[in-house]
């Protein structure tokens, strides 16, 4: 079974920086991207990032891009969320997903994490 | 980046009644276009993806449709497990974007 357990959330001070990560069992994590997909409260969807399977390439929105950074250890079969110079506008609850193997080559999640909350306040 | 336009933002229904959930996209995606369903406490669930095939384990009362820029998820005969919220996501081109949902609610 498809397991993805996020950890790392919790309430941090604008500016400041927290890593999540995302534990992954039950299939083989380095055969597939990874990606991070938020939920601001009350919100939608978000994207934040993917990954490829050996980390060599790495995709951003705009609204992350130089403050955030994806990472992967394969050996670990672990995903990680390196997020620095937080805003107000980044709480959100943070969700790991798996990249499908098939599609386009920005693809769709066919697993997804129960979520982490991230809450950035003074 | 496409913007995905998802209405209605609510509908509420009764169990045995058909539904419909429309998906538009600001410019074609071809028929790159998932749709996924979100429960209180569980992780998000794949349901449809290039725009028509169920995701395996995906009941068959569910369905979509469409390509370009209109899609649709239909769900027919509702069960009492469907009353939950619904997001489209398109996957043409980076940024992958999500609608803003859909609530089907009891009636």
């Amino acid at each position: 079974e498809v397991q993805l357990v996020e950890s790392g959330g919790g309430l941090v001070q604008p500016g400041r920086s927290l890593k999540l990560s995302c534990a992954a069992s039950g299939f083989t994590f380095s055969n597939y991207y990874m990606a991070w997909v938020r939920q601001a409260p009350k919100k939608g969807l978000e994207w934040v990032a993917t990954i490829s399977t050996s980390g060599s390439r790495t995709y951003y929105p705009d609204s992350v891009k130089g403050r955030f950074t994806i990472s992967r250890d394969n050996a670990k079969s672990s995903l990680y969320l390196q997020m620095n110079s937080l805003k107000s506008e980044d709480t959100a609850t943070y969700y790991c997903a798996r990249r499908t193997n098939y599609g386009s080559y920005v693809g769709f999640f066919d697993y997804w994490g129960q979520g982490v909350m991230v809450t950035v306040s003074s | 980046d496409v913007q995905m336009t998802q209405s209605p933002s609510y509908l509420a229904a009764s169990p045995g009644e058909s539904v419909s959930i429309s998906c538009k996209a600001s410019k074609s995606i071809s028929t790159y276009l998932a749709w996924y369903q979100e429960k209180p406490g569980k992780a998000n669930k794949l349901l449809i993806y290039s725009g028509s095939t169920l995701q395996s384990g995906t009941p068959s009362r569910f369905s979509g449709s469409g390509s370009g820029t209109d899609f649709t998820l239909t769900i027919r005969s509702l069960e009492p497990e469907d009353f939950t919220v619904y997001y489209c996501q398109h996957y043409n081109e980076y940024p992958p974007t999500f609608g803003a949902g859909t609530k089907l609610e009891l009636k």
